[in-house]
């Protein structure tokens, strides 16, 4: 089957620029998760969706970020204004079995951010 | 809260030779746990989990985790290490009193197998 798709994989912008990321998960799975990677940490759960709704938003920063999944399957991850510190590895990931916490993930490859 | 601790950065272990990759937690209920590895420039991939039942899991690529509650730990093993098992390895708990089960992972071990 078909992994997580990310994409780009790669983005450098300026400081109070705006950037959006975009994520396609397995095939079937209801559950996506959003994480940020900083160098040198393990990831961070920023949002959880299980099919179109939000059940764990609690670490997102949302004075700045945002995301939604329309329609229960690709979800985009928006910053707007970045940060410095935003600069981290962007990570994807998606379960199956109404995301119950039995259930493993499966990651995509991520989107590496850089904020100059 | 929950959290995880990986108390080594660095694990550095000879080709052939056993080796342990530790981690620790701490979860207000029975914990969920899992390790994941992370190759370079690609997104981490599930290695084994314990849910509950036996404390010796055994999962991909020959590894292996205990789970040992008295001292809440679940380190990562396997008996004979290949030089491609070096990547950096999570551990990662989840909650098992809420149906979200927010993860939380370690920062992370490096493993090193040299040949």
């Amino acid at each position: 089957e078909a992994g997580v798709a990310q994409s780009p994989r790669y983005k450098i912008i300026e400081k109070r620029q705006s950037v959006a990321f975009w994520c396609n998960p397995i095939s079937g799975h209801a559950t996506l998760y959003w994480y940020q990677q900083i160098l040198g940490q393990g990831p961070k759960l920023l949002i959880q969706f299980q099919n179109n709704g939000v059940v764990d938003d609690s670490q997102l920063p949302k004075d700045r970020f945002s995301a939604e999944r329309l329609k229960g399957v690709d979800s985009t991850l928006k910053i707007q204004p970045a940060k410095l510190e935003d600069s981290a590895v962007y990570l994807c990931a998606s379960s199956s079995g109404g995301g119950g916490p039995h259930y493993e993930q499966y990651f995509g490859p991520g989107t590496r951010l850089t904020v100059t | 809260a929950q959290s995880v601790a990986q108390p080594e950065d660095q694990v550095n272990v000879a080709e052939g030779n056993p080796l342990t990759v530790k981690c620790t937690y701490s979860v207000s209920g029975n914990p969920y746990l899992f390790w994941y590895v992370q190759y370079p420039n690609r997104g981490l991939q599930f290695l084994l989990k314990y849910i509950t039942g036996d404390n010796l899991v055994k999962g991909s690529y020959g590894f292996e985790a205990e789970f040992n509650k008295s001292q809440t730990s679940f380190h990562l093993k396997k008996p004979s290490a290949l030089v491609s098992d070096s990547a950096l390895y999570f551990c990662a708990v989840r909650a098992y009193n809420t149906n979200a089960g927010k993860s939380t992972f370690g920062d992370g071990t490096t493993l090193t197998v040299k040949p």
